[in-house]
């Protein structure tokens, strides 16, 4: 059974600081790793998928980092909004586990004006 | 780009009642769609995989005469919720990818909420 875990389960930050958190993933058998944004009432956006150990993707003042080796993914927020209040999901691809990915519980994030 | 719609958002009906939601890609062709269902406070738990034109892959657990899946063109797929009791009210939601391949970002539609009385 493939395992994804996301930690802080949720996390409240003040309007203006940054914040990351934490997708772990199986080390072995990695293919891809996505970050999605589900705001409440809205649809889950597709933020970033990487494939590379040692990627770094940037979106904004979002940027994710991955390291398939350690089996660990980080989520980043620089100076965060009201806007950025969203859950936060990612999702773990296999090799051998054809289209489909494998998501996490989420990060719930909420920012105070 | 990239816009899913599913429909309905929100459904309510008695136990027995067989339910259909819709799922369609509108400005792409999906060529692989996927059903998910959300317990409370639970992670989206993948259900099934659907590939234009052939059978679904169910996931372990879900049954295939409860959950039916029809992928019959590249932009829509339907989930048949059949003689539906308490315990299938959950919230279910779609994706859609243009490449089927798990390298690819997924689009969502926005859910389905079904409360079966």
């Amino acid at each position: 059974i493939l395992n994804v875990e996301q930690s802080p389960q949720s996390l409240h930050v003040q309007e203006g600081d940054s914040t990351n958190f934490t997708c772990s993933f199986p080390s072995s058998n990695f293919y891809a790793l996505h970050w999605y944004r589900w705001e409440t009432a809205k649809s889950p956006e597709a933020l970033f998928v990487m494939t590379l150990n040692g990627d770094e993707k940037k979106k904004g003042r979002i940027s994710a980092t991955l390291n398939t080796k350690e089996g660990y993914s980080y989520l980043y927020i620089k100076g965060s909004q009201p806007e950025d209040s969203a859950t936060y999901l990612c999702a773990f691809a296999a090799y051998s586990s054809a289209s489909k990915i494998i998501f996490g519980s989420g990060t719930r994030l909420s920012i105070r004006p | 780009g990239a816009v899913v719609s599913q429909h309905p958002s929100r459904v309510i009906c008695k136990s027995g009642t067989s339910v259909k939601i819709e799922c369609r890609s509108l400005d792409f062709q999906a060529t692989t769609m996927f059903w998910y269902r959300q317990f409370p406070k639970k992670s989206l738990m993948l259900m099934a995989t659907s590939n234009e034109g052939s059978k679904a892959t169910y996931e372990q657990g879900v049954e295939k005469d409860k959950f039916l899946i029809n992928h019959a063109s590249l932009t829509l797929s339907t989930l048949t919720v059949t003689s539906a009791h308490p315990e299938d009210s959950s919230f279910y939601i779609c994706s859609a990818t243009n490449r089927g391949a798990s390298n690819q970002p997924q689009h969502f539609g926005d859910g389905t909420r079904l409360s079966i009385l």
